[in-house]
């Protein structure tokens, strides 16, 4: 089992739309999590960090935690075409000291 | 001002080759790291060092040394290359080295082995 593991996709979601993305991972000790976004050709960015059980907001994007389930989300409202890249989840390991990054999701947005 | 800077950026070399991408950080940060990211846009650890000191050595190769003459800065070196060496090599640094600060990322060295 990978450890963190994502949908690589593609994700086709329309403009307006409410977009998607999930990721699990396996170490039930991780503490931090993270979302980041790569356009193609480019560096990765942060999005955003969660790190306790719930929904975290910033804007169009919410990141959902659920540690019982090993399940962390995103979302993203009102989507733009300009949000279409891969998006990559990351997750601690737990005692180890390292970001452990699933494969991605490559998200389009159509117009 | 670049906050993570690597060079070169592209980077065709053939098989055998020795080569090196050089790493520089100005956000003050304690902790650099050496990700590769595979042709199917998997982002992988290599390297990381807090403080010019080795922390994490993921199962790379031994033709692969990393150095860090100052925690400003980490260099990659990498020796006899190979067809299978052709990635995209991402430097990175945060404040702190335990998974959970945010990582700020280099624009990334395209290397290519022909």
């Amino acid at each position: 089992q990978k450890e963190v593991e994502q949908n690589s996709g593609p994700l086709s979601v329309p403009e307006g739309a409410i977009a998607s993305l999930n990721c699990t991972y396996s170490d039930r000790g991780s503490q931090s999590f993270f979302w980041y976004r790569q356009y193609s050709g480019k560096s990765p960015e942060l999005i955003m960090f969660i790190y306790s059980n719930g929904d975290k907001e910033d804007g169009r994007f919410t990141a959902q935690l659920n540690k019982a389930s090993q399940y962390v989300s995103l979302l993203i409202r009102d989507s733009q075409p300009s949000d279409s890249a891969t998006y990559l989840c990351a997750v601690n390991g737990g005692g180890a000291q390292k970001l452990v990054f699933g494969q991605g999701t490559r998200l389009t947005i159509n117009p | 001002d670049t906050a993570v800077s690597q060079t070169p950026k592209y980077l065709v070399t053939q098989m055998g080759n020795d080569k090196s991408i050089k790493c520089e950080q100005n956000l003050g940060h304690d902790t650099m790291y050496w990700y590769k990211q595979d042709s199917k846009k998997f982002l992988k650890i290599m390297f990381s060092y807090n403080n010019k000191e080795l922390i994490i050595n993921e199962t790379v190769p031994n033709r692969f040394s990393p150095k860090s003459p100052d925690k400003a800065h980490l260099n990659l070196h990498i020796n006899s290359l190979e067809l299978g060496d052709s990635a995209v090599y991402f430097c990175a640094s945060s404040q702190g080295g335990y998974g959970g600060n945010t990582i700020y990322f280099g624009e990334g060295s395209w290397l290519t082995v022909v």
